[in-house]
């Protein structure tokens, strides 16, 4: 799996936009870009996926310009319960079954 | 639709003892991963199984096994604990199909094992 680099962590205020960028330099073309986010002593949960260009659902949207070599995560209006750590994962769909996590971003977001 | 869930949520063992592990995954979902979270070396993949099969396998020495049964519930097995050995157990399953495209993963909230 290719390997990502993001902040270690960010700080926020509620109701921003929060941007969160990952670099995957070494991204191969049959692989995805799948962001989790993660409570403490919970389980990671999965919050969005794409290959290219945009991807929007109810939670976040992410932004993978054309060289894929990077991909920012954006959650918009931020709230308290958004206060995780974040993480970017990069790999094929026979990768998918062994995830690679590295570090996340751990966002604090405050009143 | 019922999401994952693993039991039990808390366990205490000390040191020698091994330990048994279970992960109910969603329903029509064939695949099921197994992961340690721990502070100092963060989420790391244990071994994943499918169809009963064990299909890949993480760095993790002999102690750690695990086997699925056919209805894709799977159990996760620790002998000889170590103090080391404390950490989140962490339980995935996806819907694999042989197609392109996609997959994800759902987790588990996890079991808290501490070993003493």
């Amino acid at each position: 799996l290719a390997k990502t680099t993001q902040p270690i962590s960010m700080d926020s205020y509620e109701g921003q936009e929060v941007n969160i960028t990952c670099s995957h330099n070494n991204i191969a073309t049959n692989d995805y870009i799948t962001w989790y986010q993660q409570f403490p002593s919970q389980g990671p949960r999965f919050i969005i996926q794409g290959y290219k260009t945009k991807v929007t659902n109810e939670v976040a949207s992410l932004f993978i310009p054309a060289d894929r070599k990077s991909s920012t995560l954006s959650l918009p209006r931020v709230s308290l319960s958004d206060t995780a750590v974040y993480y970017c994962l990069v790999g094929d769909i026979q990768g998918f079954q062994k995830l690679v996590f590295g570090t996340g971003t751990r966002l604090l977001v405050s009143p | 639709k019922a999401g994952v869930t693993q039991t039990p949520r808390y366990l205490i063992k000390t040191r020698g003892q091994q330990v048994t592990l279970s992960c109910s995954p969603i329903s029509g979902h064939r695949s099921v991963s197994w992961y340690q979270q721990t502070p100092g070396q963060g989420l790391q993949f244990l071994f994943e199984y499918f169809s009963e099969t064990q299909r890949n396998k993480g760095n993790f020495p002999g102690r750690f096994s695990g086997r699925q049964f056919s209805n894709s519930r799977s159990e996760m097995n620790v002998s000889t604990l170590e103090l080391g050995d404390s950490a989140l157990y962490l339980c995935a399953s996806s819907f694999l199909l042989d197609r392109e495209g996609t997959d994800t993963q759902y987790f588990g909230p996890g079991t808290r094992l501490t070993v003493l």
